[in-house]
């Protein structure tokens, strides 16, 4: 296991449907983190994870947004009835714990809603 | 509400000159700050980092300096190299809890061979 895996890569959908993605964290890695970055920004928070509790969640995550970490391994982000505004690069990162600030990132889904 | 902000977007260094990276900071509760690399198609890379109780904090050709009373950091990449040519995002937190990162805008650095 040498980083954080994103699936899929990329994914393209229309406008109503919708999507979900994972992410695999680093194997010892109890604390997740879901971002999304949009063109010209930086990364946004969505939510946290420490195992399998979800412990924050942004003004930004909709009603329709929703993620999961069942036996706080992976992490699914579901996108329900997605819109043309959803589309960006949803980014998963994972960080140890205790005191590690630093956070480990994955490559990231790109979504577009057409 | 930008509290971390990063004023130039792009920044253009011939290889073998310095780098200087800026960032200023709003949220004088922000007590962590660090510096992330992002190439095209992939994830952003932690490069360095540095504590609210220290000024600098060096690893090989990467510094960190920070300036609390003006709420401002810099990075500086010396010398530079066109491998690190990406772009360069700032990023802040707060002390306990599950550090919440909050991150700029990012800079894009060229170094011209």
């Amino acid at each position: 296991d040498t980083g954080v895996s994103q699936d899929p890569r990329h994914k393209i959908t229309k406008r109503g449907q919708n999507v979900t993605f994972r992410c695999d964290p680093i194997s010892e890695h109890n604390r997740l983190y879901w971002y999304r970055q949009t063109l010209g920004q930086g990364p946004e928070f969505l939510t946290y994870f420490q195992n399998e509790a979800q412990l924050e969640k942004s003004r930004l995550l909709s009603d329709r947004f929703s993620a999961e970490r069942p036996k706080g391994s992976f992490s699914t982000l579901e996108i329900q009835r997605t819109e043309q505004g959803d589309s960006a690069m949803y980014l998963c990162a994972s960080s140890p714990g205790g005191l590690a600030y630093e956070q480990y990132f994955g490559p990231g889904t790109r979504l577009t809603v057409t | 509400d930008q509290q971390v902000k990063q004023n130039s977007p792009s920044l253009s260094v011939q290889e073998g000159r310095i780098s200087i990276l800026n960032c200023d900071y709003t949220n004088s509760m922000f007590d962590y700050f660090l510096w992330y690399k992002k190439y095209p198609a992939e994830g952003p890379t932690f490069l360095i980092s540095i504590s609210s109780i220290k000024d600098k904090n060096e690893d090989g050709r990467f510094t960190v300096f920070l300036n609390k009373s003006a709420k401002h950091l810099s990075l500086h990449i010396v010398p530079s190299q066109p491998g690190d040519s990406a772009v360069y995002f700032c990023a802040a937190s707060l002390s306990g809890g599950y550090q919440k990162v909050t991150f700029g805008i990012g800079t894009k650095l060229q170094v011209i061979p």
